[in-house]
């Protein structure tokens, strides 16, 4: 079992639609929980930042950690074409950002 | 601000040749990664460097990966030899400490091993 797992997708929604996009782990000692955009031929860059469990708005994105389950979510509302990007998870035992483990990426087309 | 710059972009080798790829961090960041990125897989840490010396390099294939951070600033990745499986975008980040503060990633070079 791989300690990050997620759909790579593609998944395709209409401009609009609420996009749903998830995360499952297995070691429980993740306490940093990140979501990174990437688009294509370009560098991952940080959308949202979570400690421990809850939840966090930014704008249309919303991030949800549950570390019962081992489950993290970012939602995003009224998605848009500029959004169609890969999404990756990313998670980390201590300080932060250092030593991210980060999951496969799920693609999002987000079309007109 | 400039971002972390990364050269050359793209790198086409023959398998057992060497190849080396470069990076600039951003000004005064002292935390530098060097992460391999395989089609379809996300980001894997090769090596951390906090200033120039190394913090973390246990996935680092050290029969044919190096790394060096002269001078605390600009860093090179040498592969010899490569193998076909080190077919994959290398990625700079930099980060201006350790611990909780924000990478920010290079664009990073693609490399295709023949």
């Amino acid at each position: 079992q791989k300690e990050v797992e997620q759909d790579p997708g593609p998944l395709s929604v209409p401009e609009g639609a609420i996009v749903s996009l998830n995360c499952t782990y297995s070691n429980s000692a993740f306490q940093y929980f990140m979501w990174y955009r990437q688009y294509s031929r370009k560098g991952p860059e940080l959308l949202m930042y979570t400690y421990s469990s809850g939840n966090k708005e930014d704008g249309r994105f919303t991030a949800q950690v549950d570390k019962s389950s081992k489950y993290i979510s970012l939602f995003i509302r009224d998605s848009q074409p500029s959004d169609s990007a890969t999404y990756l998870c990313a998670m980390s035992v201590n300080s932060g950002y250092s030593t991210l483990t980060f999951g496969k990426g799920t693609m999002l087309l987000v079309s007109p | 601000e400039a971002g972390v710059a990364q050269s050359p972009r793209y790198k086409i080798i023959e398998k057992r040749q060497s190849v080396a790829f470069w990076c600039n961090p951003i000004s005064g960041h002292a935390t530098l990664y060097w992460y391999q990125q395989i089609l379809g897989q996300g980001p894997k840490l090769l090596i951390q460097f906090q200033n120039n010396g190394v913090v973390d390099d246990s996935q680092l294939p050290k029969d044919r990966f190096s790394a060096e951070r002269l001078k605390g600033v600009d860093s090179t990745l040498k592969i010899q030899p490569a193998k076909l499986e080190d077919s994959a975008v290398y990625l700079c980040a930099s980060s201006h400490t350790r611990g909780n503060t924000e990478a920010f990633f290079g664009q990073g070079t693609r490399l295709t091993v023949v």
